[in-house]
């Protein structure tokens, strides 16, 4: 089984440029998610879709982060503009969830954003 | 602010040790709690899971522990082997499928 497939996998920009990370999910994945992950820290989820709609963006920064998952299948991530803030990881996952009776996410191996 | 808290921060084990990580939540409504690993370079994995109804789960070397009345649970690794060094972040969901981690705790297993 193909896992979760990001790109690209680094990234280096300067601060106020705009950029913009993929994600395709595990085939059959309902559940999306993408996180932020700051170095030493554990992953903060920024948001979360149930196939093309958006179930929770809570911690999305809206001024400069948006997110969208076309077709329910695979998501786009971006930002615009970035500060120097933003240099983290940025994961996609996809679950099974809320069919499957399980709560396992499934990582990708991140993005890694360096803001300059 | 942070519901889930995680302790150490790091932790070198030699090989064969055990390596004990400890979790503290605040939220009783969580129902949930995974541990992932994560390797460097790679998203984390899912290593084991707990719900609240059991004390403990033992998968392998792996065991959790689980203490509902102090809202605290925790990963033993058993025989700790150098594949196991990697970064270790236990988590807890409230019902909606949503995960939040604890901080993690790098381990490092030396030979």
């Amino acid at each position: 089984e193909a896992g979760v497939a990001q790109s690209p996998r680094y990234k280096i920009i300067e601060k106020r440029q705009s950029v913009a990370f993929w994600c395709n999910p595990i085939s059959g994945h309902a559940t999306l998610y993408w996180y932020q992950q700051i170095l030493g820290q554990g992953p903060k989820l920024l948001i979360q879709f149930q196939n093309n709609g958006v179930v929770d963006d809570s911690q999305l920064p809206k001024d400069r982060f948006s997110a969208e998952r076309l077709k329910g299948v695979d998501s786009t991530l971006k930002i615009q503009p970035a500060k120097l803030e933003d240099s983290a990881v940025y994961l996609c996952a996809s679950s099974l969830a809320p069919a499957g009776g399980s709560n396992e996410q499934f990582f990708g191996p991140g993005t890694r954003l360096t803001v300059l | 602010q942070q519901q889930v808290k995680q302790s150490p921060q790091s932790l070198i084990v030699q090989k064969g040790g055990i390596s004990i990580i400890n979790c503290a939540y605040e939220n009783t409504a969580f129902d949930y709690f995974p541990w992932y690993q994560q390797f460097p370079g790679k998203g984390p994995a899912l290593l084991i899971a707990i719900r609240p109804d059991v004390s403990e789960k033992k998968e392998g070397r792996f065991t959790i522990s689980f203490n509902k009345s102090a809202k605290q649970f925790s990963l033993h690794i058993m025989d700790s082997q150098p594949g196991d060094s990697a970064t270790y972040f236990c988590a807890a969901e409230a019902g909606s499928y949503q995960l939040t981690f604890g901080k993690g705790t790098k381990l490092s297993v030396i030979p």
